[in-house]
C-alpha cells in the first residue's frame, strides 16, 4: 500500500499561472482533505469531500478549486496563482467516526 | 468559531517526561487527537481519545481529557531524541462532518 501520494513534491509558479495538485489513495477511504500549511498559522482546511462527486469548502477555499471524480484521487487547483498561496500543501484521507486521517508527505508551492 | 490553542515550544531534557497541553472551545467534540509531524513529513496520528473518556494510556504516552474545563494533554515518558518534533492537538464534531481543527502544534525540543 502506497497510502496517501502527492504530486508534485515541489512546484515554482509566476503570479498569475495554474496549476494542479493531485492526491491519491489506496485505502478505499470515503472522506479527502485539502490543507495549507503555513508559519504560525497551523494546518488549515480548504476544501474536503466526503464522497466521489462530491466536493465542499473549508476554513479558506477563496483562490483554490477541487474535484473529486474519482474516489481515490482528489485534485485541487489554482487558476490563477498569487504569492500569498505560497504554501505547503497537505492531502489527506480518512474514514467517518474516528476521523483519523492519513496524511501525504506535502507539496511545497512557491508563487514569485 | 472553533479553536483549539496550544503553546508554540516545549524544551524537554531527554530522560524526562514531556507534556503538551491544550485547549479547546467546541463542547460538542467527539474525539480528540494528538498528531506528530516529523520534519519534512506530513502528520502522522499518535493517539486519540474519545471525548466520554477521561484518560488513555498506550505504552510512553498517556492523555488526559478534563471536559469540563476543555483542556487536553499529552505526557510523554522517558522523552528520546526520536521524540523531536511537532505535536498537534485536534478535535471533530459529528456537528461539522466530523472535520477536524488543529492547533498551530508545539514544538518539541529536546536537550541533551
Amino acid at each position: 500500500n502506497a497510502g496517501v501520494t502527492q504530486t508534485p513534491k515541489f512546484r515554482v509558479l509566476k503570479t498569475g499561472q495554474s496549476m494542479t495538485l493531485l492526491c491519491a489513495q489506496d485505502m478505499n477511504h470515503e472522506y479527502m482533505y485539502w490543507y495549507r500549511q503555513d508559519p504560525g498559522m497551523g494546518l488549515r482546511l480548504i476544501h474536503y469531500s466526503v464522497g466521489e462527486g462530491t466536493t465542499a469548502k473549508g476554513e479558506v477555499p477563496d483562490g483554490y478549486n477541487v474535484s473529486r471524480l474519482k474516489k481515490q484521487n482528489f485534485l485541487l487547483g489554482l487558476e490563477s496563482a498569487a504569492p500569498s498561496q505560497t504554501s505547503v500543501y497537505f492531502c489527506a484521507s480518512g474514514l467517518a467516526g474516528v476521523n483519523e486521517q492519513f496524511f501525504g508527505p506535502g507539496t511545497r508551492l512557491t508563487v514569485l | 468559531g472553533e479553536d483549539v490553542e496550544q503553546s508554540l515550544f516545549l524544551s524537554v531534557r531527554e530522560g524526562d517526561s514531556s507534556v503538551i497541553n491544550c485547549t479547546y472551545t467546541d463542547s460538542s467534540s467527539t474525539y480528540l487527537y494528538w498528531y506528530k509531524q516529523e520534519p519534512g513529513a506530513g502528520l502522522q496520528l499518535l493517539t486519540y481519545i474519545f471525548s466520554n473518556m477521561d484518560m488513555k494510556q498506550d505504552q510512553r504516552l498517556t492523555v488526559l481529557l478534563n471536559k469540563k474545563d476543555k483542556h487536553l494533554s499529552l505526557r510523554i515518558a522517558d522523552t528520546q531524541t526520536g521524540d523531536s518534533a511537532i505535536y498537534f492537538c485536534a478535535e471533530s464534531s459529528m456537528n461539522r462532518d466530523d472535520k477536524i481543527i488543529f492547533g498551530k502544534g508545539t514544538r518539541l525540543h529536546i536537550l541533551p
